[in-house]
C-alpha cells in the first residue's frame, strides 16, 4: 500500500522559533509538494519538487523554504514561524511515469500552531 | 486567472437521496480535472482523473463527469460512510507541476 508519512500530526511552536515538517514517500515518486489548507481556501501550493535537490515556488513561497536532499523525503521550514502560519500542512507525491498528469498522494497532514 | 469554484460549500442528505456536487473551473487549456476525497483530520484521498470534455468515471456510487466549464460529482444512493468533502482540482496546460484546488464541498449525509 502506498504511503506518505508526515513526522507529526499535531506541532505547537512560538512565533519566531524555526520550524521543520519532514515528509517521507515510499512511492519512489518524483514530484513531491507542500500545501497548506485554510478554511474556504482550498489547499494552496507552497513548493514543490520534481527532483532531488531541485524545487520550484509555488502560490505562497514567502516565509517558507525546502529541501530535498534524498528522493524520499521534502522538507518544510518555517525560517520564523508566525501566527499567520498556524494551519494544516500537507505533503504529497506523484509518478512522472505518465508525464506530469498525474494524481497526487497525500500524507495525514500537520496541523500547526504558532504562538 | 486559472480557477476553480465549487459549490455547493455544503449539501446535507437523507440516505438514499441522490445528488450532484458542481465543479467550474477557468483554466487556459485543461490538461486534467481530479477529484478528492478528505475525511475530517485526514489528508485527501484520490478518487478520479478525467482528461477530455464528455469523459466519465465511476465508482460505487460514484459518478464524475465533464464539460468544458465544469464537472459534476454525481452521488447515487448516498450512505453516511460518503459523509467528507469532496475536492475538485485543476491542471492547466500553461502550469507545469501546478494544481489548482477548489475549495471543497462538505457533504453529510444523514442515516
Amino acid at each position: 500500500d502506498v504511503k506518505v508519512t508526515q513526522s507529526s500530526r499535531y506541532l505547537v511552536k512560538r512565533t519566531g522559533e524555526k520550524v521543520f515538517l519532514e515528509c517521507v514517500q515510499d512511492m519512489d515518486h518524483e514530484n513531491m509538494f507542500w500545501y497548506r489548507q485554510d478554511p474556504g481556501l482550498g489547499l494552496r501550493l507552497i513548493y514543490f519538487s520534481y527532483d532531488v535537490k531541485m524545487k520550484e515556488k509555488g502560490d505562497i513561497p514567502e516565509g517558507y523554504s525546502v529541501s530535498r536532499e534524498k528522493k524520499e523525503r521534502f522538507s518544510l521550514i518555517l525560517e520564523s514561524a508566525s501566527t499567520n502560519q498556524t494551519s494544516m500542512y500537507l505533503c504529497a507525491s506523484s509518478s512522472r511515469d505518465r508525464g506530469p498528469y498525474n494524481e497526487q498522494f497525500f500524507g495525514p497532514g500537520t496541523r500547526l500552531t504558532v504562538l | 486567472e486559472d480557477q476553480v469554484t465549487q459549490s455547493p460549500e455544503a449539501l446535507r442528505l437523507q440516505e438514499g437521496e441522490s445528488s450532484s456536487l458542481n465543479c467550474s473551473y477557468t483554466v487556459s487549456g485543461l490538461r486534467g480535472l481530479f477529484w478528492y476525497r478528505q475525511d475530517p483530520g485526514k489528508g485527501p484521498e484520490f478518487l478520479f482523473t478525467l482528461y477530455s470534455a464528455g469523459e466519465e468515471k465511476e465508482k460505487e456510487r460514484l459518478k464524475a463527469t465533464l464539460t468544458k466549464k465544469e464537472s459534476f460529482l454525481h452521488i447515487t444512493a448516498p450512505k453516511p460512510e460518503d459523509s467528507a468533502t469532496y475536492l475538485c482540482a485543476v491542471q492547466a496546460q500553461t502550469g507545469g507541476f501546478k494544481t489548482i484546488f477548489g475549495a471543497g464541498t462538505r457533504l453529510f449525509v444523514k442515516a
